[in-house]
């Protein structure tokens, strides 16, 4: 069945940093991709998307592009916060009937002063 | 902005008790989802519902059951609390059935099974 693959965490950064941290999928049909922020105490809110091949979603900085050849979705940011510490989830909704959105196992991120 | 709330931040029940969790939603969405968050899995789904009285299952179904009898609330049940049911209780809102990328999510419920 579908399913999405993340990086295992913690990444640990100092602020001003590059973050990647990687997602890859596995998808019947043409999924779209998407990635979720959960801030501590809080649940998870959408940060970006993309829907089609070579497509690249982005938002408060972060970026990442849909690569079909490569069936990923990373996730990058120039310039890591503070504020930016989090839990990153990456997810999709398949290309076939099933309608719903599979997670991967998240990614905590703590970026430090 | 759309507000989901869920009844309780924590709560703490005993083995075998009957368990409910509460979910509303203010912004009039067709969709409703109930998924837990287990350290190192993820989010799994455990049911959600495209319309009042509707319910479909998720990939975790089993020792759960769900309600909707109205359409902003949507209330997950535990018949018989289990330890293995201890995890932090995500509830979810799309506005249409086309639309279940965008979730609204609630701050979540952090159940303790003793």
């Amino acid at each position: 069945g579908d399913s999405v693959t993340q990086m295992e965490g913690p990444v640990t950064l100092s602020e001003e940093a590059f973050l990647t941290i990687n997602c890859t999928y596995t998808a019947t049909g043409y999924p779209s991709l998407f990635w979720y922020v959960q801030y501590p105490g809080e649940g998870l809110q959408l940060l970006l998307k993309a829907t089609k091949a070579d497509d690249k979603g982005s938002n408060k900085g972060f970026e990442a592009t849909y690569r079909k050849e490569t069936t990923s979705f990373h996730l990058e940011k120039g310039s890591v916060q503070v504020s930016d510490s989090a839990v990153y989830f990456c997810a999709l909704v398949g290309g076939g009937a099933t309608n719903k959105l599979i997670f991967g196992t998240g990614t905590l991120l703590a970026v430090q002063p | 902005d759309v507000k989901v709330t869920q009844s309780s931040r924590y709560l703490v029940k005993r083995t075998g008790e009957k368990v409910f969790l509460e979910c509303v939603q203010d912004m009039d969405h067709e969709n409703m989802f109930w998924y837990r968050q287990d350290p190192g899995l993820g989010l799994r789904l455990i049911y959600f519902s495209y319309d009042v009285k509707m319910k479909e299952k998720g990939d975790i179904p089993e020792g759960y059951s769900v309600s909707r009898e109205k359409k902003e609330r949507f209330s997950l049940i535990l018949e018989s609390a289990s330890t293995n049911q201890t995890s932090m209780y995500l509830c979810a809102s799309s506005l249409s059935r086309g639309l279940v990328e965008k979730l609204f999510f609630g701050s979540g419920t952090q159940l303790s099974v003793l």
